[in-house]
């Protein structure tokens, strides 16, 4: 299994243009999350799925978007990149309701200018 | 307040030394407890769950004070691959932080 799977690994954005980034799992796990990680910070929430079709927001969802049409795939949707957005995320997933290990990605390392 | 918080850190140690790490939460409501490790520049991994009889696993011991709302993990024997930033997490169910909740981190330094 390749596990937590994100693309693409660095990114160079100028401020106002969109990107999606990906994230997939093949562990057919049920829930799934987007978190940014900032210095002093700490891992923040962004969005999460607990299922193909449900997605709710997580602790700062303003600017992002995600879609969940498949168990496997949840992307994040960078609508109009800002400077605030620059930082680290981490998809994760996990199985729901069997001890909450998460399984969190490679990460993917923005950088918008 | 935040909801979990951990000891700012850094700590700076010699190879062999014992280390302990604190971590209190704040919501009574919480359900489970683990620490996770996370590399420079990589994604955070589970290290161990802690349960209230305290555990084991090697080198590091876990115990959690549900009574204090205190969880702490021990390191003994560090070696220089326990060079890491250690992340306190709380599971508990709901909110808009998801249900789990992590500790900013603390950074451990092993040196020769």
């Amino acid at each position: 299994n390749a596990g937590v799977t994100q693309t693409p690994k660095f990114q160079v954005l100028k401020t106002g243009q969109s990107m999606t980034l990906q994230c997939a799992q093949d562990m057919n796990h049920e829930y799934m999350s987007w978190y940014r990680q900032d210095p002093g910070m700490g891992l923040r929430l962004i969005h999460y799925s607990v299922g193909a079709g449900i997605t709710d927001q997580g602790e700062v969802p303003n600017g992002y978007n995600v879609s969940r049409s498949t168990t496997e795939d949840f992307p994040l949707r960078l609508l109009s990149a800002a400077p605030s957005q620059t930082s680290v995320y981490f998809c994760a997933s996990t199985q729901w309701g069997v001890g909450e290990t998460q399984y969190f990605g490679p990460g993917t390392r923005l950088l918008v200018l | 307040r935040k909801e979990v918080e951990q000891d700012p850190g850094p700590f700076n140690v010699p190879e062999g030394a014992t280390v302990a790490f604190n971590c209190t939460y704040s919501n009574s409501a919480s359900q489970s407890f683990f620490w996770y490790r996370q590399d420079c520049r990589k994604e955070p991994k589970l290290l161990m769950s802690v349960y209230s009889s305290g555990n084991e696993d090697g080198r590091f011991t876990a115990q959690l004070n549900r009574a204090s709302q205190y969880i702490s993990l021990l390191i003994r024997d560090s070696k220089l691959s326990d060079s890491a930033t250690y992340l306190c997490v709380v599971y508990r169910y709901g909110g808009s932080q998801g249900n789990l909740i992590f500790g900013k981190g603390t950074k451990l330094s092993v040196k020769p």
